[in-house]
């Protein structure tokens, strides 16, 4: 599985959009890029998925660079339940979630 | 519709002692994952079950072991245990394909003293 390289920590004002980064320079043609998120004392969440093309969803847009040597989380309107660790993780199709550190959100009121 | 749901919620065990976990899939999943995730860190594979088979595996000890049910639902064993397995462990279950992505159960607290 590829490795995922994001910040330690990022901090967002309420109601401001947020772009989380992700850097993946080893992805192969065939992983995809999952995005998964955990609030405090609950399991992951799924967030949002793409391989080339960006999505849309109701939680979240996903952009996925040309060379897919790196994608950005975008939350549009950050809000306080959005505070959580976001995962980026590079997933072979059929294959297991392989999870890094994560980037600790924090959105100030 | 329910998601997973795991049980116990907390779990309090001595050294040496044995445990059992179980996990129930969300609806039309077919696909179990198991995840240990120690304080402060991301959750790490343990093994995958499918169509009552491991199919893959982490790098946990045997002293981790698993089965899954005809009707999906599946448990996590760990013998002897060790004060170092204290951690939240994590269920997640999926479609074979992972089309729709997994689905996280909120864990079981596992404390061992």
């Amino acid at each position: 599985d590829a490795k995922t390289t994001q910040p330690n920590s990022m901090e967002s004002n309420e109601e401001e959009p947020v772009h989380l980064p992700c850097n993946h320079s080893t992805i192969s043609g065939t992983d995809y890029i999952h995005w998964y998120r955990q609030l405090p004392s609950q399991g992951p969440e799924y967030v949002i998925h793409g391989l080339t093309s960006n999505v849309n969803n109701r939680m979240a847009s996903l952009a996925i660079a040309e060379d897919r040597k790196s994608s950005t989380l975008i939350l549009h309107r950050a809000t306080l339940r959005d505070a959580a660790v976001y995962y980026c993780i590079n997933m072979e199709y059929g294959n297991k979630l392989v999870f890094g550190a994560g980037t600790i959100l924090r959105v100030k009121s | 519709d329910a998601g997973v749901t795991q049980s116990p919620t907390h779990l309090i065990k001595t050294r040496g002692q044995q445990v059992t976990l179980r996990c129930s899939p969300k609806s039309g999943h077919d696909t179990v994952s198991w995840y240990q995730q120690a304080l402060g860190q991301g959750p790490q594979f343990i093994f995958q079950y499918y169509e009552e088979e491991e199919r893959q595996r982490g790098n946990f000890p045997d002293r981790f072991s698993g089965h899954q049910f005809p009707n999906y639902s599946s448990e996590l064993n760990v013998n002897a245990l060790l004060l170092g397995d204290s951690a939240l462990y994590l269920c997640a279950s999926s479609s074979y394909d992972r089309a729709s992505g997994y689905t996280f159960g909120s864990g079981t607290r596992l404390t061992v003293v």
